[in-house]
């Protein structure tokens, strides 16, 4: 059962323009979020969260916006640039104490020149 | 800067051996996790541990164990390795100052099982 769900495993979008990543969830705990940036061989990067008491949180040129009602959440990244070029998690997490995050499975942004 | 190192980038290990993988934070905070990464599975998670001499299952942790002596290191351990546990494993840690379980990644070892 997929708590965690990204369902375009890859977006391709022009320099300069948005790129829109999406993530959806199911399971109603939920109360923060996380989306990660990953380069080939290398570990994951924080990249920005948003907890369920907001529905948005921008950081430079990422925004994630949260809609719980739908349980949906979207990272935006304008300008896209080649080096956002990258895979994309989203993560959630019942904050507990316990820290485990649940993983989407990715989604591969190519940002072309 | 936080930072999370694992014991070898690369490893080809032959079927049946025994393999360790370690993973050393600098940070002094308790928690500590294992995941594997495949494509098209994204980040899965095997084991984790909450301090010293504790441990609790992920998602998939079948074939796979774990040591934490001290609390700054946490090894996976792969009993009798299997071509099917070739993968990225990706050790990560919480830091002091995180909110909501941001967690800090290694670089990873790309395990590869012949």
């Amino acid at each position: 059962d997929q708590q965690v769900k990204q369902n375009s495993p890859s977006l391709s979008v022009q320099e300069g323009r948005i790129s829109i990543l999406n993530c959806d969830y199911t399971n109603s705990m939920f109360d923060y979020f996380l989306w990660y940036k990953k380069y080939p061989a290398e570990g994951p990067t924080f990249l920005i969260s948003i907890s369920s008491i907001k529905d948005k949180n921008e950081d430079g040129r990422f925004t994630v916006f949260l809609n719980k009602s739908a349980k949906h959440l979207s990272l935006h990244i304008v300008p896209s640039q080649p080096g956002d070029s990258a895979v994309y998690f989203c993560a959630a997490t019942a904050w507990s104490g316990s820290e485990k995050l649940v993983f989407g499975k990715g989604t591969k942004l190519t940002v072309n020149p | 800067d936080v930072k999370v190192t694992q014991s070898s980038r690369y490893l080809v290990k032959r079927t049946g051996e025994k393999v360790f993988l370690e993973c050393v934070q600098d940070m002094d905070h308790e928690n500590m996790f294992w995941y594997r990464q495949d494509p098209g599975l994204g980040l899965r998670l095997i084991y984790f541990s909450y301090d010293v001499k504790m441990k609790e299952k992920g998602d998939i942790p079948e074939g796979y164990s774990v040591s934490r002596e001290k609390k700054e290191r946490f090894s996976l351990i792969l009993e009798s390795a299997s071509t099917n546990q070739t993968s990225m494993y990706l050790c990560a840690a919480t830091g002091p100052g995180t909110s909501g379980g941001e967690q800090y990644f290694g670089p990873g070892t790309r395990l590869t099982v012949t």
